[in-house]
């Protein structure tokens, strides 16, 4: 079974911190997307990763960066954390195009004070 | 740009009845395949179904079947015999024929009455 973790499930940092939310998946599959959730919002794409070092802005890129220095590790980092970041964090991998679903970690929910 | 719109963010069936949730999305490709995910209070996303444009027949899995309207772009789930365990939020995604991006919709929160 694929497996995606998320480091934290619950995340309190304070405002201008920078912020680090690792995901690591174990099934060796190309494509990794951070998403984060707001309730009337649905799911909404920050960043993802077609390949090691690569990344791609997603709808709401701002405030936001990504690393990808490993396949199975995919890093999503608030640069300086504000407010307006308090959300629900869903990292997701899928092996590639097509038909393939992506699967999800657990979440992380982060509080920004 | 492809949408994709849930127009219920609220539903709520008796324990052993039929719902169906509603689903539509916009998309000027031809080629793509749709989803359902489900969101427990867990929190851990759950593919429900999946469905590819180019088939005609609705996806089926178990109790839980599509009706895919392609000429509409409409995409409903339809829950039969509805269970406590189906309580949860659920989304609709799209997925192109070219990358692997998912678009969601707004999500639709079902609650199950025993």
């Amino acid at each position: 079974d694929v497996k995606v973790t998320q480091s934290s499930r619950y995340l309190v940092k304070r405002t201008g911190e920078k912020v680090f939310l690792e995901c690591v998946q174990d099934m060796d599959h190309e494509n990794m997307f951070w998403y984060r959730q707001d309730p009337g919002l649905g799911l909404r794409l920050i960043y993802f990763s077609y390949d090691v070092k690569m990344k791609e802005k997603g709808d709401i890129p701002e405030g936001y960066s990504v690393s990808r220095e490993k396949k199975e590790r995919f890093s999503l980092i608030l640069e300086s954390a504000s407010t307006n970041q308090t959300s629900m964090y869903l990292c997701a991998s899928s092996p590639g195009q097509g038909r393939q679903p992506q699967h999800f970690g657990d979440g992380t929910r982060l509080s920004i004070l | 740009a492809q949408t994709v719109t849930q127009s219920q963010p609220e539903m709520s069936v008796q324990e052993a009845e039929t719902v169906t949730l509603s689903c539509t999305y916009d998309t000027s490709e031809s080629d793509y395949y749709l989803f359902w995910y489900k969101q427990p209070p867990s929190r851990q996303m759950i593919l429900v179904i999946r469905q590819e444009a180019y088939k005609q027949q609705n996806a089926t899995e178990n109790r839980f079947s599509v009706n895919f309207q392609k000429a509409a772009k409409s995409f409903s789930l339809k829950i039969s015999d509805s269970q406590l365990g189906d309580a949860a939020m659920y989304f609709c995604a799209y997925k192109g024929n070219q990358g692997g991006k998912l678009i969601f919709g707004q999500g639709t929160e079902l609650s199950v009455k025993p």
